[in-house]
């Protein structure tokens, strides 16, 4: 069975400091992988998405940016953090093709103070 | 712009009763549409789907219609449980994009 993990679940950084979130998935290859974030009270907004290693595609211009060095695995990355960057992170796979629902990790909940 | 619209923030039912969660979305191209189910720090659990070539799907008490001229979907729980207590959030994806797009939810109480 297919898995996908996230870490790490929480995480509270100041204003101006770096961000690595990881995410991995097991039991299946070649998937298409997802970040996305819920701010307070609000969807999920879609951040980027990859349908290949080294392929990504991104959705809101801002100072994240994500990375996928290997098939199953997606990396969630900023060099400076800002306070709205505040927020619950979600991973998230798919396989490839139409017609495919998509597996959501735990989540990483971000505080940037 | 909000592609997926979902207008209704809350929603309380009585428990056995029917619950009756609604979509509305703007893109024709959208091909696809799911409803998820997300508890309060958690990821979202996959519900079930429809494709836009089927007005109906049902998994047991969750049934979901789609309504293409009104570009409006709905998600039927019936009966309505205490564990439904959720946040519901509906998809939608054009086929071939890979880009999901969600709805704002609605938070769904299950009174017993």
């Amino acid at each position: 069975s297919q898995t996908i993990h996230q870490w790490p679940a929480t995480l509270v950084q100041p204003v101006g400091s770096p961000l690595s979130l990881e995410c991995t998935v097991e039991g299946t290859s070649n998937p298409n992988l997802y970040w996305y974030r819920q701010a307070a009270g609000r969807g999920l907004q879609l951040l980027f998405y990859s349908v290949g290693i080294g392929q990504i595609s991104s959705e809101v211009p801002q100072n994240l940016s994500a990375s996928r060095p290997q098939d199953r695995q997606f990396i969630l990355s900023s060099k400076k953090l800002l306070l709205s960057d505040s927020g619950f992170y979600l991973c998230a796979w798919s396989r490839g093709g139409s017609y495919n629902e998509q597996f959501f990790g735990p989540g990483t909940r971000l505080t940037v103070l | 712009d909000q592609q997926v619209k979902q207008n209704s923030p809350s929603l309380s039912v009585q428990e056995g009763r029917i619950s009756i969660l609604n979509c509305d979305y703007t893109n024709s191209m959208f091909d696809y549409f799911l409803w998820y189910k997300k508890y309060p720090a958690e990821g979202p659990t996959f519900l079930i789907s429809i494709s836009s070539i089927k007005d109906k799907n049902e998994d047991g008490r969750f049934t979901v219609f789609l309504n293409k001229s009104a570009k409006h979907l709905s998600l039927h729980i019936v009966p309505s449980q205490p564990g439904d207590s959720a946040v519901y959030f509906c998809a939608a994806v054009t086929s071939g994009t890979y880009k999901y797009i969600f709805g704002t939810g609605t938070r769904l109480k299950v009174l017993a």
